[in-house]
């Protein structure tokens, strides 16, 4: 069965910095492009970064460029999400999921069942 | 960037009967369009991708339509698990991926 399996998120002030983490399991990790999507306290759905199948290629939100680095240990099949200078509208529930192999697969498949990060004083 | 826009925002209806969701793109996204169902406190699940293919194990109640801009998700004989938000998804041109803002299907 494929899983993801978020953690890593919390409480941290303004400007503060968190490490997410995306275990998967179940398929071959290292294969597929990999992405974070968040979600705010009662809002929709919005894409945060990508990750190739290698790591060489990275893509961001334009919200987050600059702040977020997303990365990957494919010995682990781990995928990590950096957050820094972290402010009051990051606060939201992170997912981690899977995409295809290739760009054109662009469908999420499956999702984790998101980690909550809160950014308050 | 594509911006993908639903209707309505709320469907209010009766289980057992026929919702048709719709969502646009702003410019064409041929059949690069998925489509999610969220209950509460869940993460999204995957329903549709290509527009029209069901993922695995989504039943057959669920049927997707359309192609360049105009998509429709089509729930037949609503059963009560179904009682959710659905969003749509681009994936033609990216970054960034883009979600449309959902709509919420409510028991009328």
């Amino acid at each position: 069965e494929v899983q993801l399996l978020e953690s890593g998120g919390g409480l941290v002030q303004p400007g503060g910095s968190l490490k997410l983490s995306c275990a998967g399991s179940g398929f071959t990790f290292s294969t597929y492009i990999m992405t974070w999507v968040r979600q705010a306290p009662g809002k929709g759905l919005e894409w945060v970064s990508s990750i190739s199948g290698s790591g060489l290629s990275r893509y961001y939100a334009d919200s987050v460029k600059a702040r977020f680095t997303i990365s990957r240990d494919n010995s682990k099949n781990t995928m990590y999400l950096q957050l820094k200078s972290l402010r009051a509208d990051d606060t939201a529930v992170y997912y981690c999921a899977r995409l295809g192999r290739r760009p054109s697969e662009g469908w999420f498949y499956p999702w984790g069942q998101g980690t909550l990060v809160t950014v308050s004083s | 960037e594509i911006v993908m826009t639903q209707s309505p925002v709320t469907l209010s209806v009766s289980p057992g009967e026929r919702v048709t969701l719709s969502c646009r793109a702003s410019q064409s996204v041929t059949t690069s369009l998925a489509w999610y169902q969220q209950r509460p406190g869940q993460a999204p699940r995957l329903l549709i991708y290509g527009a029209s293919i069901r993922a695995t194990g989504i039943p057959a109640r669920f049927s997707g339509s359309g192609s360049g801009t105009e998509f429709t998700l089509t729930i037949n004989s609503l059963q009560s698990e179904d009682f959710a938000l659905y969003y749509c998804q681009q994936y033609n041109n990216w970054p960034p991926l883009t979600f449309g803002g959902g709509t919420k299907v409510e028991m009328k």
